[in-house]
């Protein structure tokens, strides 16, 4: 049991590259999430996913776009890579089969570093 | 906008001392809080989550909650150097909302622990 798997662990990319960060879980949770985390800023929501099929705008979506590709997996897109989008990713996960338990469960991240 | 506030710290503690890491949030709907540990490098680790007023304890860790005056707090008793990281405070609304999927992260309170 792997819980929440993430690749790559870090990329470089040049200004305007594009590229897609991945995340599989296999709790068989329904809802999954796509963070970033910058120095002094905290924990931000880019995209979430409530269950399979379904994606909606968290704080900060821009330049971002999503997949729920099925139940395991939850794929993040940069379409045109930009200097103010270097920082680590994180994937999580939650189910929703023991309310009111909404406990979320990270991924080891991805270190993203735009030039 | 719902808010979760921590003192950035550093908190800086003897080892044995206790710890005491206070959290306030300002949705007074919230339902489920959670406390996370995240080592630097490494990705945050659910330690404790609460629902009902009052304590919880589980090993050294105890976590405390007062719906009525919005806070949240985790007490780390017999701290060692090994806690050293930040500790980040998660509240999440719960109800059948869009805002039931998500969790509103402080930005942390970096924990040291002393030899």
């Amino acid at each position: 049991n792997a819980g929440v798997t993430q690749t790559p662990k870090f990329q470089v990319l040049k200004t305007g590259q594009s590229m897609t960060l991945q995340c599989a879980q296999d709790m068989n949770h329904n809802s999954m999430y796509w963070y970033r985390q910058d120095p002094g800023m905290g924990l931000r929501l880019i995209y979430y996913s409530a269950s399979e099929g379904t994606t909606d705008k968290g704080e900060v979506p821009n330049g971002y776009n999503v997949s729920r590709l099925n139940k395991r997996e939850f794929s993040l897109r940069l379409e045109s890579a930009a200097p103010s989008q270097t920082s680590v990713y994180f994937c999580a996960s939650r189910s929703l089969n023991y309310a009111p338990s909404y406990e979320q469960y990270f991924g080891p991240g991805t270190r993203l570093t735009v030039t | 906008q719902k808010e979760v506030e921590q003192n950035s710290g550093p908190l800086s503690v003897p080892e044995g001392a206790i710890a005491s890491l206070n959290c306030t949030y300002s949705d007074r709907g919230s339902q489920s809080f959670f406390w996370y540990r995240q080592y630097s490098g490494k990705s945050p680790e659910l330690i404790m989550s609460i629902y009902s007023n009052g304590d919880k304890e589980d090993g050294r860790f105890t976590a405390q909650l007062n719906k009525a005056s919005q806070y949240v707090s985790l007490l780390i008793r017999d701290s060692q150097p090994s806690d050293s990281a930040t500790y980040l405070c998660a509240v999440n609304m719960g109800g059948t909302g869009a805002g039931s999927y998500q969790l509103t992260f402080g930005k942390g309170t970096k924990l040291s622990v002393i030899p």
